[in-house]
C-alpha cells in the first residue's frame, strides 16, 4: 500500500542553519507529493508540491525535488529562521492521501 | 486555494456528551474530508463527505460514533458522539484543490478536550 516515512524529530537548529528533513515513500505508479507545515495552534498549510518525477516544488525558501529513482522528496532550506519553527508533514496522494508522522523543527536565535 | 473556517476552534466537553463541529468553505467543492490528529500524532482520515450521499468512512471509524452531514457544496458537520477522553484530539476538515494536483487545503482545526 501507499505510505510515507519521514525523518523523526525533533530537529533543533540555530538560525541561518541549513535544513534537511528526509522523506521517502512507497507507492505504485506516480503519486503526487506534498510538504505541509503546521504552526503551533493552527491547521495544516500546503508548503509545496510536486506532481511528477524530477519536479521541484518551492515556496518561502523551501525546496523539495521528486526523485522517482530513490522514492524520496526531501525538504530543504538554505537558511532557517525562528519563524520556521513548526511541524512539517510529508504526504502523498495516490488514490488517497497519506501523511508522514511529522517532524517538529525548532529554530533557536 | 480555498478558505476554510471551522467552529468551534476549541471546546472542553464532558464524557458521554457530543460535540458537533462545523466546516465552511468559501467556494463550492465536491468532496470534503474530516481528519483526526491525536496529540503529537499525524493525521488520520475519518471520512470523506460528498454532497448528496452518505459519507464514506475509513476503517476503524463508524457512522454511529462520527455522524457527518453534508447539506450543500460549501458546508459540512462532524459530530463526535458519546465522548470519552480518548476522543481528545484536533479535528480538521479539508477540501481538495482545483489545480488537479490533488493537494488538500485545511481548516484551522477544532481542539477537543474531553474530561
Amino acid at each position: 500500500g501507499n505510505s510515507v516515512t519521514q525523518m523523526e524529530g525533533p530537529v533543533t537548529l540555530s538560525e541561518e542553519a541549513f535544513l534537511t528533513i528526509n522523506c521517502t515513500y512507497t507507492a505504485t505508479g506516480y503519486p503526487s507529493l506534498f510538504w505541509y507545515v503546521q504552526y503551533p495552534g493552527e491547521g495544516l498549510q500546503l508548503l509545496l508540491k510536486a506532481t511528477k518525477a524530477d519536479d521541484k516544488g518551492s515556496n518561502k525558501g523551501f525546496e523539495a525535488t521528486y526523485r522517482k529513482e530513490t522514492t524520496s522528496f526531501h525538504l530543504e532550506k538554505g537558511s532557517v529562521q525562528v519563524s520556521d519553527s513548526a511541524v512539517y508533514f510529508c504526504a502523498l496522494y495516490n488514490n488517497d492521501m497519506r501523511f508522514g508522522a511529522g517532524t517538529r523543527l525548532t529554530v533557536k536565535p | 486555494s480555498a478558505v476554510i473556517s471551522q467552529k468551534p476552534s476549541r471546546d472542553i466537553c464532558q464524557r458521554g456528551t457530543s460535540l458537533t463541529i462545523q466546516c465552511q468553505v468559501d467556494s463550492q467543492v465536491t468532496m470534503m474530508f474530516w481528519y483526526r490528529q491525536q496529540p503529537g500524532q499525524s493525521l488520520t482520515l475519518i471520512a470523506t463527505a460528498n454532497q448528496g450521499s452518505e459519507a464514506t468512512y475509513e476503517s476503524g471509524f463508524v457512522i454511529d460514533k462520527f455522524p457527518i452531514s453534508r447539506p450543500n457544496l460549501t458546508f459540512s458537520t462532524l459530530t463526535v458522539s458519546n465522548l470519552s477522553p480518548e476522543d481528545s484530539s484536533i479535528y480538521l476538515c479539508s477540501v481538495e484543490g482545483t489545480s488537479g494536483g490533488r493537494e488538500q487545503y485545511f481548516g484551522p482545526g477544532t481542539r477537543l478536550t474531553v474530561t
